[in-house]
C-alpha cells in the first residue's frame, strides 16, 4: 500500500513564498502528481515528477527525491487566487491509479 | 480542452433507494475513474476500468458497482444508498500510454443520502 501525509493546513501572505510539503511510503510508484482544486470545484493539474529533481513551471514548482520519499510544491508570488487545496498523489506501478493524499488547504491573506 | 461531464452537480436520495451517478468523457480516453471525497479523508477510489466492461476494484469498493458499456460513460451505481454514503463524488479520465497519465475530473456530484 501507500501512505501519503502532508500537512493539513497552511497560511501566507500575498507576494510571499510558501512551500507545501509532502513524504509518502510505498514500495514503488510511476510518478508523482500535484493538483489544485478550489472549493466546491474539480482539481485540476499542476505538475508531475517523474525523475528526481525540480519541475519549474511559472509561480509553481515541485521537487521530487525519491531516495528521501519527499517532495514538494514550491508557490511563488502569492495571489490571492492561490487560496485552496493542493493534493499529492502517487501513480500507481500496476493500473496507472493514481492515490491521493489528504491535501493541504493553503489560505492567503491579503 | 478535454471534457469530464457529471449528469448532476446535486443529489438527494433516500436510505434504500438505488442510485446512478453518470460519467460521460469526449476525448477517447481508455481509462475511467470513480473517487469519493470527504473532508480530512481526501480522494479515494472506489471502481477504475481502463477498457470497456473492463472494471476494478479501488480501495473503497463496499456498497459501490460500475459499469462501462461504452467507452466514453462510465457509471457509479449504489445499489441500495446508505447515509455513510452522502459524499462528493469525482469521475475522472486519463489516456492510457500518455506521457504523465494525468487526471481530468469533472465537475463533481454532491449527493447526500437522507
Amino acid at each position: 500500500g501507500q501512505n501519503i501525509d502532508q500537512p493539513t493546513e497552511m497560511t501566507a501572505t500575498e507576494g510571499a513564498i510558501v512551500q507545501i510539503n509532502c513524504t509518502y511510503q510505498t514500495s514503488g510508484f510511476n510518478g508523482l502528481f500535484w493538483y489544485q482544486q478550489h472549493a466546491g470545484e474539480a482539481p485540476t493539474f499542476l505538475s508531475y515528477n517523474v525523475l528526481d529533481g525540480l519541475e519549474e513551471k511559472g509561480r509553481f514548482s515541485s521537487f521530487l527525491s525519491r531516495s528521501k520519499g519527499y517532495s514538494y510544491l514550491l508557490l511563488k508570488e502569492l495571489q490571492m487566487k492561490d487560496s485552496a487545496s493542493y493534493l499529492c498523489a502517487l501513480l500507481d506501478t500496476g493500473f496507472q491509479k493514481l492515490v491521493f493524499g489528504t491535501g493541504t488547504r493553503l489560505l492567503v491573506s491579503p | 480542452d478535454v471534457k469530464v461531464t457529471q449528469s448532476s452537480r446535486y443529489l438527494v436520495k433516500r436510505t434504500g433507494e438505488k442510485v446512478f451517478l453518470e460519467c460521460v468523457q469526449d476525448m477517447d480516453h481508455e481509462n475511467m475513474f470513480w473517487y469519493r471525497q470527504d473532508p480530512g479523508l481526501g480522494l479515494r477510489l472506489i471502481y477504475f476500468s481502463y477498457d470497456v466492461k473492463m472494471k476494478e476494484k479501488g480501495d473503497i469498493p463496499e456498497g459501490y458497482s460500475v459499469s462501462r458499456e461504452k467507452k466514453e460513460r462510465f457509471s457509479l451505481i449504489l445499489e441500495s444508498a446508505s447515509t455513510n454514503q452522502t459524499s462528493m463524488y469525482l469521475c475522472a479520465s486519463s489516456s492510457h500510454g500518455a506521457t504523465n497519465e494525468k487526471l481530468f475530473f469533472g465537475s463533481g456530484t454532491q449527493l447526500s443520502v437522507l
